[in-house]
């Protein structure tokens, strides 16, 4: 079993839809979660922390689940400059240094 | 604003040369990444710092170096470029002061590609 594992997607939306991605991961004692946005041969960027309370940033609501093992990320209203990859990263607490985990991510094409 | 410069976009090798990869980040980060992205295999963690002069291999060290001999430049060296190592490096730097919840910083990438 992977690490941290996504759905590659595509996942094809209409604007305005209200779209939900779901991550796994292994190991339960992870500490720290995050999701990162990476646009089309660009570098991925920080989208937002994940927070076991759940969090929301405007559009965005990211949940975690410890039971269950997954964080979900909801885009809702969506935009077509919400179109990118979405990369699922964990902290899995392994050492001297933090050393995060990646999804392979998962695609969103948002449409007119 | 957090600032991660990779000093080339693209660089086009041949098979055999020794490559160097630059990284220099500007906000004093302890910890230093280099990553490789490759289609349907995602980020792939290939050598990281937590400090000058240290480093610890990551899942994919073999063909690679690296060295760190100040704390805001991170070098990744393939020793001799090999067609399999053509791929998009990433490096990245994140804070040891809230570890847990720092997370990383990316620079925008180089594009290499061995021949």
């Amino acid at each position: 079993r992977k690490e941290v594992e996504q759905d590659p997607g595509p996942f094809n939306v209409p604007e305005g839809a209200t779209v939900a991605f779901n991550c796994t991961y292994s190991n339960s004692a992870s500490q720290s979660f995050f999701w990162y946005r990476q646009d089309c041969r660009k570098e991925p960027k920080l989208l937002m922390s994940v927070y076991s309370s759940g969090n929301e940033d405007g559009r965005f609501t990211a949940q975690l689940n410890r039971a269950s093992q997954y964080i979900s990320l909801l885009i809702r209203d969506s935009k077509l400059s919400d179109s990118a990859t979405y990369l699922c990263v964990v902290n899995p607490l392994t050492g001297t240094a933090s050393k995060l985990t990646f999804g392979t991510g998962t695609r969103l094409q948002v449409t007119l | 604003d957090v600032k991660v410069t990779q000093s080339s976009r693209y660089l086009v090798k041949r098979t055999g040369e020794k490559v160097f990869l630059e990284c220099v980040q500007d906000m004093d980060h302890e910890n230093m990444f280099w990553y490789r992205q490759d289609p349907g295999l995602g980020l792939r963690l290939i050598y990281f710092s937590y400090d000058v002069k240290m480093k610890e291999k990551g899942d994919i060290p073999e063909g690679y170096s690296v060295s760190r001999e100040k704390k805001e430049r991170f070098s990744l060296i393939l020793e001799s470029a090999s067609t399999n190592q053509t791929s998009m490096y990433l490096c990245a730097s994140s804070s040891t002061t809230g570890a847990f919840n720092s997370p990383l910083h990316f620079g925008n990438g180089t594009r290499l590609t061995v021949t």
